[in-house]
């Protein structure tokens, strides 16, 4: 049972335009919601986060909308560079526990 | 360097066989998690401690155990090894006891059971 979907395992993007990473979740009751970065042979790092009283928190170039009543979040990079190029993962909090989705694979083309 | 510390970073095993992960939490950091990322899998929560307690558990299998010792410190024990048991493992450590906020994760172990 996922609580956490990343449908797209990849996407594919020109450098300097958006990327825009998508995830949904099913439990009403997570109540932060994150955004981890992962390259390889490394472990994941925090990029930017959303509490669930929020629709949007915006840090440099990425921002993450929520939208509760449709149980969806999306990561907006603009814009993208080759550097961001890594797997990106969802991530929810319902206090005890954490929940990652399965990633999202960004690769910026130069 | 994230401050958490993983070793082994690899490890080539038999099935059947048991292993021992490592994990030193970044200094200052009370709560310990313990993830599994297989291949295409996203990352699986197994087990959390909380200054020496344990505090929340996911989908971590009876074969499997840990702990937090006192000096906050961690270890994962996988033992019947089987060949899907192969797979990434990440340690995270946060200075909070709940929520995802301020997570720190190590580098990971590879686990490759043969």
């Amino acid at each position: 049972d996922q609580q956490v979907k990343q449908n797209s395992p990849s996407l594919s993007v020109q450098e300097g335009r958006i990327s825009i990473l998508n995830c949904d979740y099913t439990n009403s009751m997570f109540d932060y919601f994150l955004w981890y970065k992962k390259y390889p042979a490394e472990g994941p790092t925090f990029l930017i986060s959303i509490s669930s009283i929020k629709d949007k928190n915006e840090d440099g170039r990425f921002t993450v909308f929520l939208n509760k009543s449709a149980k969806h979040l999306s990561l907006h990079i603009v814009p993208s560079q080759p550097g961001d190029s890594a797997v990106y993962f969802c991530a929810a909090s319902d206090h005890d526990k954490v929940i990652f989705g399965p990633g999202t694979s960004l690769s910026v083309i130069p | 360097d994230s401050g958490v510390t993983q070793t082994p970073k690899h490890l080539i095993t038999a099935t059947g066989q048991r292993v021992t992960l490592r994990c030193s939490p970044r200094s200052g950091d009370l709560s310990v998690y313990w993830y599994q990322q297989s291949l295409d899998q996203g990352l699986q929560f197994l087990i959390q401690y909380y200054n020496g307690e344990e505090r929340a558990k996911g989908n971590i299998l009876e074969r499997f155990s840990a702990q937090q010792f006192p000096d906050l410190h961690s270890e994962l024990n996988l033992s019947s090894l089987e060949l899907g048991d192969s797979a990434l493992y990440f340690c995270a450590s946060s200075p909070y006891g709940m929520g995802a906020y301020g997570y720190t994760f190590g580098s990971g172990t590879r686990l490759t059971v043969v």
